[in-house]
Parts: C-alpha cells; structure tokens; sequence
C-alpha cells in the first residue's frame, strides 16, 4: 500500500513556542492531505483537510491562525502549532488520499507525531 | 448527533470466537465506508473497505445496510493478534470529508 510519513514522531516543547510537523507521501502523489488530532481513549477528529496550492479548509472551530497548514507541493504537507499550549498536547495525525489508483478514496495514514507541550 | 457511532467495548473474547461489531452513520448521503484498526499510541490502518454487495478478506467480513444506516465488521476464529480499536469511517464525497466513529475496542484472550 501507499506510504505516508510524518517528522517528527514525538516533540516536547515548551509554552509558547511554535512546533511544525511534516507530512509526506512517499511513493504516490496526493493532492489532498488531511490532519487530525486525537485525545487519549477519543477518536480521530479532523481539523483540516490540506489542497495542494490552495488554502486549506479548517473544521469548526479549529483556529486556521494557530495551526498553519501548508501544502506547497504534492508530496508534502506540513502543520504548524503556533505558540503551543499545554492543552495542544495530542497525538497529531495526517492522512492523504492516492488520486492516481482505483481505490481513490482510501486514505492511507502516517505514523502520527505526539506533541506534548511543557 | 454524531456522524458515525459505535458501541465503544470492550469486547472481551476467546481465542477462537467469532465477534460482530456494528457501527451507525447518521447521514443517508453517506458514500462510502470503510473498517481500520488502531493498535494503542498507533496510527490507524485500512482494514477492508464495505462494498455495498458485502465483502469479506479471509476472517473477516463486512456488510452495509443502507435501509438501517449501519455497517459491520465480522471476525470468525478470533486470534490474539487481532486485539486492537477497530474504527468505522463514513465518506461523503461531496464534502471531500471523512467521519470517524469512537472505535470499539476488541480484546482476545487466550
């Protein structure tokens, strides 16, 4: 199946500070790219879904000027938790879609990056 | 009322057992659907899509009703390895978004 990965797989920073999480499609080319966040023992909550060249569309009530998504080409997407809070604290997870197969609807999921915020 | 339910277990089953999971979509434009496994502090991973004519991969088969808005996922001849969160997704095509239930949790025991 397709491969997706993320850098880095665990952070620790502390109050305030702005963190970017990296997420690539290794050998497919994905035109969309989502990012979730997930809480221990809670599902998997969608906060944005990133377009290659255009402005990514956030979910109600995720903040778009505290967590920067962009998606410069179609291999990469990256999130940036600005001026990070304890409460960010999360299991950050991306996804992408491979437009180029027959199952174009499957989404295939990086590793996930654990932020914890001091 | 949440896009996609699931009863949250855990189930806790022999080795050996067969066990269902049902999970209920709330929107009838709801196109696709699909199974992933979550291992704990693990990414999820694509289990098996749920084809409208029902599927099934070895073990495990999966069945859509559209009249009654729920898909479900059954394990025969459980194995150990097969302990894990097991997540229900619903897509809508027109929104280009995909919902995630809570998961249910299976436990198998030896």
């Amino acid at each position: 199946g397709a491969v997706v990965s993320q850098h880095p797989s665990r952070v620790i920073c502390k109050s305030g500070t702005s963190v970017k999480i990296e997420c690539r499609s290794l050998d497919f080319q994905a035109t969309t790219m989502f990012w979730y966040r997930q809480f221990p023992k809670q599902s998997l909550m969608l906060m944005a879904t990133s377009n290659e060249g255009s402005k990514a569309t956030y979910e109600q009530g995720v903040e778009k000027d505290k967590f920067l998504i962009n998606h410069a080409s179609l291999t990469l997407s990256t999130l940036t938790v600005t001026s990070a809070h304890p409460e960010d604290s999360s299991f950050y997870i991306c996804s992408a879609r491979d437009h180029g197969t027959g199952s174009s609807y499957e989404q295939y999921f990086g590793p996930g990056t654990r932020l914890t915020v001091t | 009322r949440k896009e996609v339910e699931q009863d949250p277990g855990p189930f806790n089953v022999p080795e050996g057992a067969t066990v269902a999971f049902n999970c209920t979509y709330s929107n009838s434009a709801s196109q696709s659907f699909f199974w992933y496994r979550q291992d704990c502090r693990k990414e999820p991973k694509l289990l098996m899509s749920v084809y409208s004519s029902g599927n099934e991969d070895g073990r495990f088969t999966a069945q859509l009703n559209r009249a009654s808005q729920y898909i479900s996922l059954l394990i025969r001849d459980s194995k150990l390895s097969d302990s894990a969160t097991y997540l229900c997704v619903v897509m809508q095509y027109n929104f280009n978004k995909f919902y995630f239930g809570s998961g249910t949790k299976l436990n198998v025991k030896p």
